[in-house]
């Protein structure tokens, strides 16, 4: 089982709507998420984290914890084409200060 | 805040020979950086721990004499390749943590090598 689970898409949404990302990880004990937008050819830029149970939001963009299930998400709101990129999630495990991320989700908004 | 750079953006070099990609951290100290590899179209996959000071800690299957990590002062860490195969052509990226106690990870831009 791997230790972070993301569905690779792509995951194809007009502009306009919401584009919503789920990911799932193994180690019930993690305590730090993170979501980072990765551009074709580009490295990864940290957009979200989350530490606590439920909703955290910042402009756009909605992470949701929920540690019961152990699984977190990333909702974005009024897709634009500018937000076609993979996302990546990450979650610390507790060993030290490395994070296992997941394989990313490709994101394409359509104009 | 939280900017890495990393240089050279590219580079290209004869099978054979090493080459040297630096990490800076420019407007925070790093205690601790992190090197990765990333193939086309596939995810992130860390190499090596990089502490201030100390000796990089690897992940397993990274040769840790094919891959030199470096880390002599809080705002620099050195990857080297040596003895690079054209299967070493990759995405390398580093990043650092703040270290002020929280676990994101700042990333450089990236070095895209190419082993001809």
């Amino acid at each position: 089982q791997k230790e972070v689970e993301q569905n690779s898409g792509p995951l194809s949404v007009p502009e306009g709507a919401i584009a919503s990302l789920n990911c799932t990880y193994s180690d019930r004990g993690s305590q730090s998420f993170f979501w980072y937008r990765q551009y074709s050819g580009k490295s990864p830029e940290l957009i979200m984290f989350i530490y606590s149970n439920g909703d955290k939001e910042d402009g756009r963009f909605t992470a949701q914890l929920n540690k019961a299930s152990q699984y977190v998400s990333l909702l974005i709101r009024d897709s634009q084409p500018s937000d076609s990129a993979t996302y990546l999630c990450a979650v610390n495990m507790g060993n030290d200060y490395k994070l296992s991320f997941g394989a990313g989700t490709t994101v394409t908004v359509r104009a | 805040g939280a900017v890495v750079s990393q240089h050279p953006s590219r580079v290209i070099c004869k099978s054979g020979t090493s080459v040297k990609i630096e990490c800076r951290s420019l407007d925070f100290q790093a205690t601790t950086m992190f090197w990765y590899r990333q193939f086309p179209k596939k995810s992130l996959m860390l190499m090596a721990t990089s502490n201030e000071g100390s000796k990089a800690t690897y992940e397993q299957g990274v040769e840790k004499d094919k891959f030199l990590i470096n880390h002599a002062s809080l705002t620099l860490s050195t990857l080297t390749v040596t003895s690079a195969h054209p299967e070493d052509s990759s995405f390398y990226i580093c990043s650092a943590n703040l270290g002020t106690g929280g676990y994101e990870q700042y990333f450089g831009p990236g070095t895209r090598l190419t082993v001809t």
